[in-house]
């Protein structure tokens, strides 16, 4: 059965700090992969989806990477802000059809000013 | 705009009672989930729908019932049954082709009165 993991659960930067969040999964054999933001009583926000043929999607600030053969992702985001402060949780997606995503537990980021 | 409508935003269950989550979408997408979110535990999964007419249980079923009469909507009941009700659920949709990413909803929280 497929398993995420998400480490550290937490993480305080001051502002401006480039920062690096971890994801691992047990079963290589993904689809795709998706990070999401969660801000405090809201739902997810997709950030960005890499699916298994890429080694990378960049938005903005934010770069994500994937590497299926040892099962992990990374999300990099540059020059932090305060409004980065959120719940971070990446999900992978094991076929094409619309079988549910397995997700992380997430990683709560809080960026000091 | 196109979106996933949650409603109501802060919902109130009493002993005994079976209360509906509203979940709409107007993204014509085919597949749509119900979470549960508590506090350090991450989403786990309760249903999903991947047509009309048609749902799955979850790792978490036991205590709630969905149905999907139609494309758009996906309402979830909390029955009686559910002795742990309170928690923040969440609404996701996707479209049925492979490299598409997950949209959710605001999400309900439920309370016990």
């Amino acid at each position: 059965k497929q398993e995420v993991t998400q480490i550290p659960a937490a993480l305080s930067v001051p502002e401006g700090e480039n920062l690096v969040l971890n994801c691992s999964f047990t079963d290589s054999a993904i689809y795709n992969l998706q990070w999401f933001r969660q801000d405090p009583g809201k739902g997810l926000t997709s950030l960005l989806l890499i699916q298994s043929s890429q080694r990378e999607q960049t938005s903005g600030r934010l770069n994500a990477s994937l590497d299926k053969s040892s099962g992990r992702s990374t999300l990099y985001i540059a020059a932090s802000q305060p409004g980065d402060s959120a719940t971070y949780l990446c999900a992978v997606n094991e076929d094409s059809g619309n079988t549910p995503l397995v997700f992380g537990k997430g990683t709560r980021l809080s960026v000091i000013a | 705009d196109g979106g996933i409508t949650q409603s109501p935003k802060y919902l109130f269950r009493k002993e005994g009672q079976n209360v509906t989550l509203s979940c709409e979408q107007n993204l014509n997408h085919d597949a749509m989930y119900w979470y549960r979110q508590d506090p350090g535990q991450g989403l786990r999964l309760i249903y999903y729908s991947q047509i009309v007419n048609d749902f799955q249980k979850g790792d978490i079923a036991e205590g709630y019932s969905v149905s999907r009469e139609k494309k758009e909507s996906f309402p979830l009941t909390v029955t009686s049954a559910q002795k742990n009700p309170t928690a923040f659920y969440l609404c996701a949709s996707r479209r049925d082709s492979g490299n598409q990413p997950q949209h959710f909803g605001d999400g309900t929280r439920l309370s016990i009165l």
